[in-house]
């Protein structure tokens, strides 16, 4: 079934430690984007990207980074993960105005 | 820039029961308007939207929504739910006619169906 793939699904993490959460798509979409969840605050958007090699920065960047080195992949990397990082990580992509979202990555930043 | 405004965090209802949800949107030019639905455990589905023509939308699951320009709304609405539209609803924006790309999300509303 085409889709997104987000992995891993869960991940407890220490604090200060690196971490990349994983997003690939076979859609052929052009735009990807990362949002946050958290409760009362809804989706907040991370970084994006419009195309493979072009990204930018959302509501809420600090701490993130991203790469689109290809169409299919768009990794999201937490540098130094903090406390405040514990959220639940949805990967999206666009075809058109509508938007497609992966299962989500559960990430407790401890 | 675009915001999203769902008034009601938490809901509480009866199956059977009829449902609107509210949402506001600020933003002063042409917009394109989802409603998606995040059952528990899930991740989020597209329940309907609205790009233009009849302001009307009907969704899945018996579910639509009125675009009303006039009040930058967007309610969402269900004549009877069940007890599987126990669930979290997000209203969301693009803007047409800027070069931003992503959908801008409201805070979302809990609903809790009782049997």
């Amino acid at each position: 079934i085409a889709g997104i793939t987000q992995a891993p699904t869960s991940q407890i993490l220490a604090a200060g430690r690196r971490m990349t959460l994983r997003c690939t798509q076979d859609m052929r979409h052009n735009a990807m984007y990362w949002y946050r969840q958290d409760l009362g605050l809804g989706l907040r958007l991370i970084h994006y990207s419009n195309t493979a090699g072009t990204t930018g920065k959302g509501e809420v960047p600090d701490g993130y980074s991203v790469s689109r080195a290809n169409t299919d992949d768009f990794p999201l990397t937490l540098a130094s993960a903090v406390p405040s990082q514990t959220s639940v990580y949805f990967c999206a992509s666009r075809q058109g105005a509508e938007a497609f979202f992966g299962q989500g990555t559960r990430l407790t930043v401890v | 820039a675009q915001s999203v405004s769902q008034h009601n965090h938490h809901v509480i209802l009866s199956e059977a029961a009829s449902l609107e949800l509210g949402c506001n949107y600020s933003y002063g030019g042409t917009v394109n308007l989802f409603w998606y639905v995040q059952y528990p455990g899930q991740h989020l589905q597209l329940l309907l939207k609205y790009f233009s023509g009849d302001p009307l939308v009907k969704g899945i699951k018996g579910f639509e929504a009125e675009f009303i320009k006039s009040k930058f709304s967007f309610n969402l609405r269900k004549p009877s739910v069940q007890w599987s539209d126990t669930a979290e609803y997000f209203c969301a924006v693009k803007a047409r006619d800027t070069g931003r790309r992503a959908l801008t999300f409201g805070s979302g509303t809990r609903l809790q169906v009782q049997p």
